[in-house]
């Protein structure tokens, strides 16, 4: 089955700096790569994806790239503020339905 | 709300014991999951249904079965609850394959 790392497991910024998380998978067939943020207690929402015949999506402060060849998709979050402070989970998919999700990485903005 | 709800939200049982968690959806969605979320592991899927009385297992299905009759229920039993089975558990549905899901809002599960 597909295997996805994700990296760092923690990351601190300042508030207003950038903070990048990564995340390689190993199954070429995955062609659908949602990220998820979860706050403390509470339940993980999906706050962008992309897919495989896209190399690039921005959303406001966070873009997602993803790099085909090297089996690798990261989420940049830019201007970090406090309530960016969350665990973040990126994700892949195929076609048989099942997402396998890494292992999560706690950002926490400074204020 | 998300239209999503799972039943109950925290629940203490005893090694042995059978438990069932309840996944409720107002959205008539297709796909419906159920994940375990353990620290170091992130989301685990346990099975999944892509349509009533259709089910498959996932990565940690061991000691876990899943029963779909509508639409809208999908019930995980845990047959004999093991300490190892203490964890949070999510239910998550999605319309298409491959599309973004919505999770409820947890069940805490502590097993004694």
């Amino acid at each position: 089955g597909e295997n996805v790392e994700q990296h760092p497991s923690t990351l601190s910024v300042q508030e207003g700096d950038s903070a990048v998380i990564k995340c390689t998978y190993s199954d070429s067939a995955s062609n659908y790569f949602p990220w998820y943020k979860q706050e403390l207690g509470k339940r993980p929402q999906l706050i962008i994806d992309i897919r495989s015949n896209v190399g690039e999506k921005k959303d406001q402060r966070i873009a997602v790239t993803l790099n085909k060849t090297a089996k690798h998709f990261s989420l940049h979050i830019t201007e970090t503020q406090p309530e960016d402070s969350a665990v973040y989970f990126c994700a892949a998919g195929n076609t048989g339905n099942q997402f396998y999700f890494g292992t999560g990485t706690s950002l926490t903005v400074i204020p | 709300d998300a239209g999503i709800t799972q039943s109950p939200r925290h629940k203490v049982t005893e090694t042995g014991t059978p438990v069932t968690l309840r996944c409720h959806q107002t959205e008539n969605h297709r796909y419906m999951y159920w994940y375990r979320q353990d620290p170091g592991h992130g989301l685990r899927l346990i099975h999944y249904s892509y349509g009533v009385k259709d089910t498959d297992k996932g990565e940690v299905s061991d000691g876990y079965s899943v029963s779909r009759s509508k639409t809208e229920d999908f019930l995980l039993t845990l047959e004999s609850a093991t300490s190892s089975q203490t964890s949070v558990y999510f239910c998550a549905i999605s319309d298409y394959s491959n599309y973004g899901y919505t999770f409820g809002s947890g069940t805490r599960l502590t097993v004694v």
